[in-house]
């Protein structure tokens, strides 16, 4: 599975955009490159994915470089309940529900 | 439309012994895969169930199994319970082929192996 490099943790202000970067020098073409995020005593939730195109949905927004060796995920406006471990995955598309998962990036929103 | 329901949400248990953990998927949903998440790590894949067989299965010994009913609700047991086992045992229900891939888990099962 190709892996997938996401810094341990990073902070924010509350009401300020957040940019959580992601690595995955290795992605093959038919990757997809999905985000998850996991609250505290949570299962992990869906935020977003993309292919090529940058993508936007309610929670967040994809932007996700021109050779797809690298993403971004925006958090446009941080929030407390934002407060989450950030999951940057490469889909298995072999095995649809296969997600190989980091450790991720805490993301620490203050006020 | 209900979300995915897990259960017990913790449990004990002593090495040797068997356990089995119950998931119920999210309406419309015909996956259901199973995750082990270690405290300080990220959920790692077991296995999927689809029209009630295995169908993709992660680094896990065979005493690790499960099932998967007509209501595409699904259990994970696992035999000869060892210290490591101790975990967050995450259940997420998807629909094959859906083009988002988009899972959804529940909220978990922690298991404490003494």
């Amino acid at each position: 599975d190709a892996k997938t490099t996401q810094p341990n943790s990073m902070e924010s202000n509350e009401e300020e955009p957040v940019h959580l970067p992601c690595n995955h020098s290795t992605i093959s073409g038919t990757d997809y490159i999905h985000w998850y995020r996991q609250l505290p005593s949570q299962g992990p939730e869906y935020v977003i994915h993309g292919l090529t195109s940058n993508v936007n949905n309610r929670m967040a927004s994809l932007a996700i470089a021109e050779d797809r060796k690298s993403s971004t995920l925006i958090l446009h406006r941080a929030t407390l309940r934002d407060a989450a471990v950030y999951y940057c995955i490469l889909r298995d598309t072999g095995t649809a529900s296969k997600l190989t998962f980091g450790t991720g990036t805490r993301l620490q929103v203050t006020l | 439309e209900t979300g995915v329901t897990q259960s017990p949400t913790h449990l004990i248990k002593t090495r040797g012994q068997q356990v089995t953990l119950r998931c119920s998927s999210q309406s419309g949903h015909n996956t259901v895969s199973w995750y082990q998440q270690a405290l300080g790590q990220g959920p790692q894949f077991i296995f999927q169930y689809y029209r009630e067989e295995e169908n993709g299965r992660g680094n896990f010994p065979p005493r690790f199994s499960g099932l998967q009913f007509p209501n595409y609700s699904s259990e994970l047991n696992v035999n000869a319970l060892e210290l490591d086992d101790s975990a967050l045992y995450l259940c997420a229900s998807s629909r094959q082929g859906a083009n988002t891939g988009e899972l959804f888990f529940g909220e978990g099962s922690r298991l404490t192996v003494l």
